[in-house]
């Protein structure tokens, strides 16, 4: 079955504890997004990539890293997780630049 | 990132009664798609449009991408309680980025 596995669903962690959310795509689709999604706020684009290692800041990046080392991979790293990084976050991917994306079912992460 | 405005905001409707949702920005986009999302879930993607005019049907869906590419709507027809969900709409291309801009949303609720 095509589609975006992200892990965990759910996360409780404390301020300061570094964590990685991973996201893996088996349709191999060059791009590949994080977001993350908050009341009033809608979806925001955190990172993007374009291909194996080419990746670039979305419209909410500060807090974050990615790296994309294979295609079917995209981890999201929170070196120093904060309170106010608590969201539902995200991860997409495309065949295109001008095609749909593919969502993942979330991951709910709570900072306290 | 260019600006997505979708209305209304919020719907609540009978069963059976029909609605049409509203995307709109200034920037002219080269893709527009149209997701439907359930609580806790990641959006689900119902139609791409490309073309400027182009109508889509799914169903009861009707999706129409505006004639300048600025703009789209989705009429859906004899609602029923399983179309409750917030529905997205996302541009590509606009404004000569490559980056998807997604508006805040519709939540849409039919009632039995």
């Amino acid at each position: 079955e095509a589609q975006v596995t992200q892990n965990p669903r759910y996360l409780i962690t404390v301020t300061g504890k570094k964590l990685t959310v991973t996201c893996s795509q088996n349709m191999n689709h060059e791009y590949m997004s994080w977001y993350r999604q908050d009341p009033g706020l809608g979806l925001r684009q955190i990172y993007y990539s374009m291909n194996v290692e080419v990746t670039d800041k979305g419209d909410v990046p500060e807090g974050y890293k990615v790296s994309r080392k294979e295609k079917r991979n995209f981890p999201l790293i929170l070196e120093s997780p904060s309170p106010n990084q608590t969201s539902l976050y995200f991860c997409a991917s495309s065949f295109g630049q001008f095609n749909g994306y593919t969502f993942g079912s979330g991951t709910r992460l709570t900072v306290v | 990132t260019q600006l997505l405005e979708q209305s209304p905001q919020f719907l609540s409707i009978q069963e059976g009664e029909n609605l049409t949702v509203y995307c709109n920005s200034s920037s002219v986009f080269s893709s527009l798609q149209w997701y439907r999302q359930e609580p806790g879930e990641g959006p689900v993607l119902l139609v791409t449009v490309v073309t400027g005019g182009e109508v889509k049907k799914l169903k009861r869906l009707t999706f129409q991408f505006g004639d300048a590419r600025k703009d789209s709507s989705l009429h859906i027809t004899a609602a029923q309680p399983g179309d409750t969900g917030l529905y997205l709409c996302a541009g590509a291309g606009g404004g000569g980025s490559y980056i998807p801009t997604f508006g805040r949303g519709t939540s849409l609720i039919v009632h039995p």
